[in-house]
């Protein structure tokens, strides 16, 4: 089944205690995202990837780290959590090329609660 | 700089009847994507429509079509004969593709009446 996984679905975790949020893509995406929703702000893009070692930030990546050393794989990394990365996180892949229409397929999401 | 706006916080309509998701966008790259998206209160997202910067032909996916008038940068969705099922936030994305940023915009809610 064509899927994104994320992992973990819920996490509660101390300020300052460093996180891994794992994601993983079966469909050969080349595009891979890290998003945070809150309420009333929408999805706000945290970091993109366009293919292996290539990455870049979007519109919040402050405190936030990520990675592409495999095209499956795009964990992202809290090295110092505050409680303002309270949030749900979502992960999301996609083809990147002309003639495709680029639409994500999501992970589940991740509940995170930094006290 | 890019941005994506839905002015509508949430909105009501009757089952079976058409309804009408406001978007517009604001972009300096000549080539993007628009896309919409569906969050049931389960929380899952789904992918509905895709319409591209070139396309000249609306786009349709079964009762979702996306209305889009290049020059007055709107892509609104058209949901018709609207289904109980269809209660859910709806979100407007965009990507450049120059800087392949994709960013969304803060939701519709849509709650369809029986």
């Amino acid at each position: 089944e064509a899927q994104v996984t994320q992992n973990p679905r819920y996490l509660i975790t101390v300020t300052g205690k460093k996180l891994t949020v794992t994601c993983s893509q079966n469909m050969n995406h080349e595009y891979m995202s890290w998003y945070r929703q809150d309420p009333g702000l929408g999805l706000r893009q945290i970091y993109y990837s366009m293919n292996v070692e290539v990455t870049d930030k979007g519109d919040v990546p402050e405190g936030y780290k990520v990675s592409r050393k495999e095209k499956r794989n795009f964990p992202l990394i809290l090295e110092s959590p505050s409680p303002n990365q309270t949030s749900l996180y979502f992960c999301a892949s996609s083809f990147l090329g002309s003639g495709v229409s680029g639409g994500y397929t999501f992970g589940s999401g991740t509940r995170l609660t930094v006290v | 700089a890019q941005k994506i706006t839905q002015t509508q916080p949430g909105m009501f309509v009757q089952e079976k009847e058409a309804v009408t998701l406001d978007c517009t966008y604001d972009t300096s790259d000549p080539s993007y994507g628009l896309f919409w998206y569906k969050q049931p209160s389960s929380g899952e997202m789904i992918f509905l429509i895709y319409q591209g910067s070139y396309d000249e032909q609306n786009a349709t996916e079964g009762r979702y079509s996306l209305n889009f008038q290049k020059a007055r940068k709107s892509a609104n969705l058209v949901i018709s004969a609207s289904q109980l099922g269809d209660s859910a936030m709806y979100f407007c994305a965009m990507r450049e593709g120059g800087t392949y940023k994709y960013i969304f915009g803060t939701g519709t809610r849509l709650k369809v009446l029986a």
